[in-house]
């Protein structure tokens, strides 16, 4: 069965801090990848998705990057973090088509 | 444009009894999916029932089925013989191409 792993599960980091946040699938191949950012009570903003090694589409200008450096891996950067940057930083995959999207636990960052 | 709104920022419904959540979208595509996703306060989201823009039965999962409308666009998520452990957010949620979700629901069973 295919698993989604993301971590770390919570993260305090000063401003003008770097980030790292990865997510790895198991269990099935050439997934499509996504991140999304949840600000506290409310809904999910689309961040970055992927449809493949080396090909991110970014739907929000922000100083985050993304890469996918393998099939399954999928990472959210940041050279130097803003307060701004607190949320909840949620990791999903999808096989396309009218498969779900299964998400990752999620990872609750602080800037402070 | 695509479009999906949740007009209930919150909801409040008996132990046992059932409760509809209502998600109406706006889409110019004949072919689209929607999912309904249940966050619990612990923050992961789970997938809970999927609703193909050409099926012509309602879906039903368990305890949740999606009233499908396609002329009203609507999508609404009911929840029969509601339990403290359906506490939790809602969210709304439509493929079509890319995705969207809603702005949620927040569900609070009352025992």
């Amino acid at each position: 069965s295919q698993t989604i792993h993301q971590w770390p599960a919570t993260l305090v980091q000063p401003v003008g801090s770097p980030l790292s946040l990865e997510c790895t699938v198991e269990g099935t191949s050439n997934p499509n990848l996504y991140w999304y950012r949840q600000a506290a009570g409310r809904g999910l903003q689309l961040l970055f998705y992927s449809v493949g090694i080396g090909q991110i589409s970014s739907e929000v200008p922000q100083n985050l990057s993304a890469s996918r450096p393998q099939d399954r891996q999928f990472i959210l950067s940041s050279k130097k973090l803003l307060l701004s940057d607190s949320g909840f930083y949620l990791c999903a995959w999808s096989a396309g088509g009218s498969s779900p999207l299964h998400f990752g636990n999620g990872t609750r960052l602080t800037v402070t | 444009a695509q479009k999906i709104t949740q007009t209930q920022p919150g909801m409040f419904v008996q132990e046992k009894e059932a409760v509809t959540l209502d998600c109406t979208y706006d889409t110019s595509d004949q072919s689209y999916g929607l999912f309904w996703y249940k966050q619990p306060s612990s923050g992961e989201m789970i997938f809970l029932i999927y609703q193909g823009s050409y099926d012509e039965q309602n879906a039903t999962e368990g305890r949740y089925s999606l009233n499908f409308q396609k002329a009203r666009k609507s999508a609404n998520l009911v929840i029969s013989a509601s339990q403290l452990g359906d506490s939790a957010m809602y969210f709304c949620a439509m493929r079509e191409g890319s995705w969207l979700f809603g702005s949620g629901t927040k569900l609070n069973v009352k025992p």
